[in-house]
Order: structure tokens, then sequence, then C-alpha cells
């Protein structure tokens, strides 16, 4: 089974800071990686994905990952943050061999606070 | 189009009643997913249903849990005799019908047993 390790569960920075929330999977197998985003009373949002190609994935809002291999890590990252991204943010991890990529493992998530 | 759509959005149980949960997934979607989210944990997959048939329910618990997805109307998460152990989040999500496709997720409904 798929276990997905966010690092940090809490990540106050300063508004026009760059952040970067960290993304740890185990898996043997090729994957597809997301990472989501949750605002408060809201629906999960999708912010980026991982299935194949460049390693470096562009999202949206100015967020970007990358994915490393040899690491199994998909570590995000915005450069300057704004008031706005604060907001829960969760790192899912689903296998690509077999028939079960539909099946997504989520890490626990990390509360970013921008502060001004 | 809206989004994916869950109620209700709070629901409060006492220990030994059902509780239903709906979702009605995105217009076009035809794959439904539950997840549960326990405090301080992450989201788990529970069940993949289509129209009238259920995939994969291999992360729902054995007893007291059932979904369904009928040709009409929403998809139901149904929890006969609720325990303080479910109280939790749960999200469903959908996607078009090509599987393995981005899961577009609803804000969940919080469920808390008394």
């Amino acid at each position: 089974a798929q276990s997905v390790t966010q690092l940090d569960s809490q990540v106050p920075v300063f508004e026009e800071a760059p952040v970067e929330l960290r993304c740890n999977y185990s898996s043997s197998v090729s994957v597809y990686l997301f990472w989501y985003v949750q605002y408060p009373n809201q629906g999960l949002q999708l912010l980026l994905k991982y299935l194949s190609g460049s390693t470096l994935v562009k999202g949206i809002n100015g967020f970007e990952a990358e994915f490393n291999k040899s690491q199994t890590s998909f570590h995000l990252r915005k450069p300057s943050v704004h008031i706005s991204d604060t907001a829960e943010y969760f790192c899912a991890v689903s296998d690509v061999v077999g028939s079960n990529d539909y099946k997504l493992s989520f890490g626990a998530g990390t509360t970013v606070t921008v502060r001004a | 189009n809206a989004g994916v759509m869950q109620n209700p959005r709070h629901l409060v149980r006492r220990r030994g009643q059902e509780a239903r949960l709906r979702c009605s997934p995105m217009k076009g979607h035809s794959h439904v997913y539950w997840y549960r989210q326990l405090p301080e944990e992450g989201l788990k997959f529970m069940v993949y249903l289509q129209k009238e048939n259920i995939i994969d329910e291999s992360g729902m618990p054995k007893e007291r849990f059932s979904a369904e997805f009928p040709k009409e109307g929403p998809s139901i998460l149904r929890i006969q005799q609720v325990v303080r152990g479910d109280s939790a989040a749960y999200f469903c999500a959908s996607s078009p019908a090509v599987r393995g496709d981005t899961q577009y997720f609803g804000p969940g409904t919080r469920l808390t047993v008394l």
C-alpha cells in the first residue's frame, strides 16, 4: 500500500516570502502525483499534477512542484506567497501500474498560514 | 458548471442512528469516489462507483457502511448504527469517463457522532 508523508504539519510564512511544502511517498512502482489545496469551507482543488514527462510541473496560482524519483519526493514551492494562499495543502499519490490508478493516497496535510 | 455538491455539510447523529451522506457529481461525470478523513490524518479511499455499479469497495469497513450510485439521483454513502469512531469528514469526488483522470472534490460532510 502507498504511504504519503508530509513532513510539516504547520508552516507559518510572511507575505511575499517563498514557501516549500515537502512530500515524500513510498512506492516501488511508477506513480502519478498530485497537490491539492483546500480553502476554508471548500472542497479540495487541484493545484498541479505529475503524470509523466518533465519533472518540473507548473500549476495554478504560481505554484510549482518537482518530481524526484530517486528521493521519492514531490515538493511544492511558491516563490512569493500572498495572504490568500492561507489554506491546507494535501499531497496525493496513485499507482500507475495495474488498474487502480484512481485510488489516491493522501498525506495528512500541511496548514500554511500567511502573515502580513 | 457547478462543482461537486455534497449535503449536508454538517451532520450530527447519536450513537446507533443512521447517517446518509449525499453527493452529486459534476455534470457529465459518471465516476464517483468516496474518501474519509479522520482527525489529524489524510484522506483515505473508501469506494469507487459508476452508475448502478460498485467498482471497488476495498476501503469500506466491512460492516455498517454501504454506498450506491443509482441511475438517477446522487450517490449515497450510508452508515448504519453510527459509533463515535465514525466521526470524520467524508469527501466525495467525481471524474469524467476516462479513468485515472483528475478527481474533482466536493466540500465534504462533517459527521459528528455524540
